[in-house]
């Protein structure tokens, strides 16, 4: 089935540093990716549409200059988290969409990427 | 607006039990509805999906039947093993329109002991 790789799998970074996170589609195009972030016991929350070649859509209340997202080729999406806090610490997961004939439309998910700020 | 409610867990079962994991929607319209699959460690599946009501999605020997009286999408499986043990999402989408956004309920945790 369509692959969705994610890295790093897992980042400890201090206050204030910036972390990127990497969404790739391994064996398909994506000219869509989403961005969803997990909190313990919740669940998934769109974070921001990132669509290949424009200016990602962001969700209400998500800072777009906090979380900077660019989609520049048709496999790769990076979420950038820009003077990151404990706050942030998080679940970050991606998921892109195969527009291809095999999936037509549906959605397949990254493994996650854990974000933790000391 | 739109969301979905689905059971809170944990849920814990021992190995060859019935399974029944309720999920509900609440949408202005008529969505497809989906179930997914967490396993440790990794992304989520795409377990069942159903586009219509009174359809039927089925895999791995689960089950959910969109019932639009009752808004529900609840997940069934007759006989659980310990491989099953994992992250339940129920979810809805609609087509068309704008880009067709998946929203998720909050997960539901399944252990299953041997």
């Amino acid at each position: 089935g369509a692959v969705v790789s994610q890295h790093p799998s897992r980042v400890i970074c201090k206050s204030g540093t910036s972390v990127k996170i990497e969404c790739r589609s391994l064996d398909f195009q994506a000219t869509t990716m989403f961005w969803y972030r997990q909190f313990p016991k919740q669940s998934l929350m769109l974070m921001a549409t990132s669509n290949e070649g424009s200016k990602a859509t962001y969700e209400q209340g998500v800072e777009k200059d906090k979380f900077l997202i660019n989609h520049a080729s048709l496999t790769l999406s990076t979420l950038t988290v820009t003077s990151a806090h404990p706050e942030d610490s998080s679940f970050y997961i991606c998921s892109a969409r195969d527009l291809g004939g095999r999936a037509y439309n549906e959605q397949f998910f990254g493994p996650g990427t854990r974000l933790t700020v000391l | 607006g739109d969301s979905v409610t689905q059971m809170e867990g944990p849920v814990t079962l021992s190995e060859e039990a019935f399974l029944t994991i309720n999920c509900t929607y609440t949408a202005t319209g008529y969505p497809s509805l989906f179930w997914y699959v967490q396993y440790p460690g990794e992304g989520l599946q795409l377990l069942l999906k159903a586009t219509k009501a009174d359809d039927k999605g089925s895999n791995k020997g689960f089950e959910a039947t969109y019932r639009k009286e009752t808004t529900s999408f609840h997940l069934e499986k007759g006989s659980v093993q310990v491989s099953d043990s994992a992250v339940y999402f129920c979810a809805l989408k609609f087509y068309g329109g704008s880009q067709g956004n998946l929203i998720f309920g909050k997960g539901t945790k399944l252990s299953v002991k041997p």
